[in-house]
């Protein structure tokens, strides 16, 4: 299994607080990416990183801002969080190459109230 | 238009059947695309990836893509119950891996 951790694993939370998910890998792949699943949407990207300090936003990256100061380390970080944002997120790497193949974490489930 | 559509099912088929997952996408121009697999409450893992036109076959697992109809599919022949999961189609749409994912069809393979 791709060497990458997600947490926290559940978390429930309030309306309007922060909250702060991360993505650690022992990989050492360059490309890490933030996905929210929901039913009827599948999988959707929020932000994704090509590097240290290199992030670029994905489909659905309102409410959502990320960091990347270490290349084993994206952070996703919900500034104030709603209830539209009660999701399943994963987080994923890449060695880059183009056959597709991002290597997944087991998820971070969020409830929001 | 969504970039790739997929029937999300639920699909339930007896052991041994022959399964056949689709999927269709809206821009001609994309080349890659690759089937996931995901058990429930873990993260999805690649099954296949095909390039461009044709089929490529693993096993019991073939992947087919036509470009002329911007139609993929998954078949599985005699399928297990170690089959049952959702299968989401994916398509590579942007530098870096960036991939766009169907909505996934749930599976179940009976006994």
């Amino acid at each position: 299994d791709a060497g990458i951790t997600q947490s926290p694993r559940h978390k429930v939370t309030e309306t309007g607080t922060p909250v702060t998910l991360r993505c650690h890998q022992t990989e050492n792949h360059r490309y890490m990416y933030w996905y929210r699943q929901d039913p009827g949407h599948g999988l959707r990207l929020i932000h994704y990183s090509y590097g240290v300090k290199d992030t670029d936003k994905g489909e659905v990256s309102d409410g959502y801002s990320v960091s990347r100061s270490k290349t084993e380390d994206f952070l996703l970080t919900l500034e104030s969080a709603t209830s539209s944002q009660t999701s399943v997120y994963f987080c994923a790497i890449s060695g880059g190459g183009v056959t597709g193949e991002l290597f997944f974490g087991e998820g971070s489930r969020l409830t929001v109230l | 238009q969504k970039e790739v559509e997929q029937d999300p099912g639920p699909l339930s088929v007896p052991e041994g059947a022959i399964v056949s997952l689709n999927c269709t996408y809206s821009n001609s121009a994309f080349q890659y695309f690759m089937w996931y697999r995901q058990y429930s409450r873990k993260g999805p893992e690649l099954l296949m990836y095909t390039y461009s036109s044709g089929n490529k076959e693993d096993g019991r697992f073939t992947a087919q893509v036509d470009k002329s109809s911007k139609y993929i599919s998954l078949f599985i022949r005699d399928s297990q119950p170690s089959d049952s999961a959702t299968y989401l189609c994916a398509i590579l749409t942007g530098g870096g891996n960036k991939l766009t994912f169907g909505t996934g069809t749930q599976l179940k393979v009976e006994l």
